[in-house]
């Protein structure tokens, strides 16, 4: 059975600080990994999403890694801002189109 | 605008009293999902749906139903809700080739 660790659990940063959030999977037989941003009172919002094939993928300040082989992957945010504080979810596609998600890691960037 | 939509967002009931959750999109997405959110668990499938009048068990489906009569509609059913049940629900969709990027905004459930 697929787990997803995410870690931190939550971190606090100042403003501008680039920061590295960590997502660890059990089983490398997976389809995609995705990056979501969860605010309090709304839905998932899709960040980024990087296929079994591909390594990385960006857009603006985030970048998305992936390794299969070691069951990591890795989401950075530059110059962090305190619109970034939200919660960011790890979750991992595999067959049957589930997804399994990680607990998640709390961002606080304060101003 | 693309958009998943839920209803209600919150609601209270007690024990025992039959209720739906919603879920509706625009986007003519085959595939559907519910899952549920609870601190320490992370988000859980409850059941998915590949199209009309396909669906199937996730990792928690005990004491749920669903059903798909039209494309666009995907609703949760809770026959005799229980305390266990309290916790935020989540309605998703996506294309059949693709990531499942589209969440609704959630329903808090309350059980008492």
């Amino acid at each position: 059975k697929q787990e997803v660790t995410q870690i931190p659990a939550a971190l606090s940063v100042p403003e501008g600080e680039n920061l590295v959030l960590n997502c660890s999977f059990t089983d490398s037989a997976i389809y995609n990994l995705q990056w979501f941003r969860q605010d309090p009172g709304k839905g998932l919002t899709s960040l980024l999403l990087i296929q079994s094939s591909q390594r990385e993928q960006t857009s603006g300040r985030l970048n998305a890694s992936l390794d299969k082989s070691s069951g990591r992957s890795t989401l950075y945010i530059a110059a962090s801002q305190p619109g970034d504080s939200a919660t960011y979810l790890c979750a991992v596609g595999a067959s049957g189109s589930r997804l399994t998600f990680g607990e998640g890691t709390q961002l606080t960037v304060n101003p | 605008e693309a958009q998943v939509t839920q209803n209600p967002r919150y609601l209270i009931t007690v024990t025992g009293k039959k209720l739906t959750v919603t879920c509706s999109q625009n986007m003519n997405h085959e595939y559907m999902s519910w899952y549920r959110q609870d601190p320490g668990l992370g988000l859980r499938q409850i059941y998915y749906s590949m199209n009309v009048e396909v669906t199937d068990k996730g990792d928690v489906p005990e004491g749920y139903k669903v059903s798909r009569k039209e494309k666009r509609n995907f609703p949760l059913i809770l026959e005799s809700p229980s305390p266990n049940q309290t916790s935020l629900y989540f309605c998703a969709s996506r294309p059949w080739q693709g990531p499942e990027a589209f969440f609704g905004q959630g329903t808090r459930l309350t059980v008492v």
